[in-house]
């Protein structure tokens, strides 16, 4: 069973467009992430959610619109996407413990934006 | 911005031992050091982590310097499959749970 999954795995689009991300993750975590990957590799952490509740954000343009409709889930919404916005989008999640945790990461959505 | 400083790449020879380096000379008293790699096209997988003791898990081993300014990781046996980006992240215990990736040093292990 997959810990980790997201839908879809690659998504083509045109500039203006909405379109979603959905994340899921199996493994009983209270904690989600969503990261960004650019083309020049660099991985940021866009948005962070602790039991359906954001606790952080990255200064992302408010065109970015996590929902978390439970702790399992948390999808990325994009409004009027921008050929900025192609990129790799990976969903991650924790259970926050002492001494530190480990992150479990999906196998990202390739987003383009033409 | 990052808290660590990685070579940006590094080649090693299949079977051999790879040892990466990472300086982290800002650590504060709470905060672990993270390895996580990234093989080509896919998520990031965590390998180690450690606050000041050596730590070894079935991936790899972490060495941490005495004064907690630098550290190594160790891949014992390094296979083709290990190749990929390596991260040194620096992470307190309470914080929000944010990691920060920088470059990453690029491993290449060559038949």
């Amino acid at each position: 069973d997959t810990a980790v999954s997201q839908t879809p795995k690659y998504l083509v689009t045109q500039m203006g467009n909405d379109k979603s991300i959905k994340c899921e993750q199996n493994l009983g975590h209270d904690t989600m992430y969503w990261y960004k990957q650019d083309s020049k590799k660099f991985l940021k952490i866009m948005f962070s959610y602790n039991n359906k509740e954001l606790i952080i954000n990255e200064t992302v343009p408010n065109r970015f619109s996590p929902k978390s409709p439970d702790k399992a889930h948390l999808n990325l919404h994009i409004n009027s996407l921008e050929l900025g916005d192609s990129a790799v989008y990976f969903c991650a999640s924790s259970q926050e413990l002492a001494g530190g945790n480990e992150q479990f990461f999906g196998p990202g959505t390739r987003l383009t934006v033409l | 911005d990052a808290k660590t400083t990685q070579p940006t790449s590094m080649d090693c020879a299949e079977g051999r031992a790879a040892n990466l380096p990472c300086n982290h000379s800002t650590i504060s008293g709470n905060e672990y050091v993270y390895w996580y790699r990234q093989i080509h096209s896919q998520g990031p997988q965590y390998i180690i982590h450690g606050l000041k003791n050596n730590e070894t898990n079935e991936m790899a081993s972490l060495i941490i310097t005495e004064d907690r300014k630098s550290s190594t990781l160790i891949l014992p046996h390094a296979t083709l499959r290990d190749t990929a980006v390596y991260y040194c992240i620096v992470r307190g215990s309470s914080n929000t749970g944010k990691l920060i990736f920088g470059q990453g040093t690029t491993l290449q292990v060559k038949p």
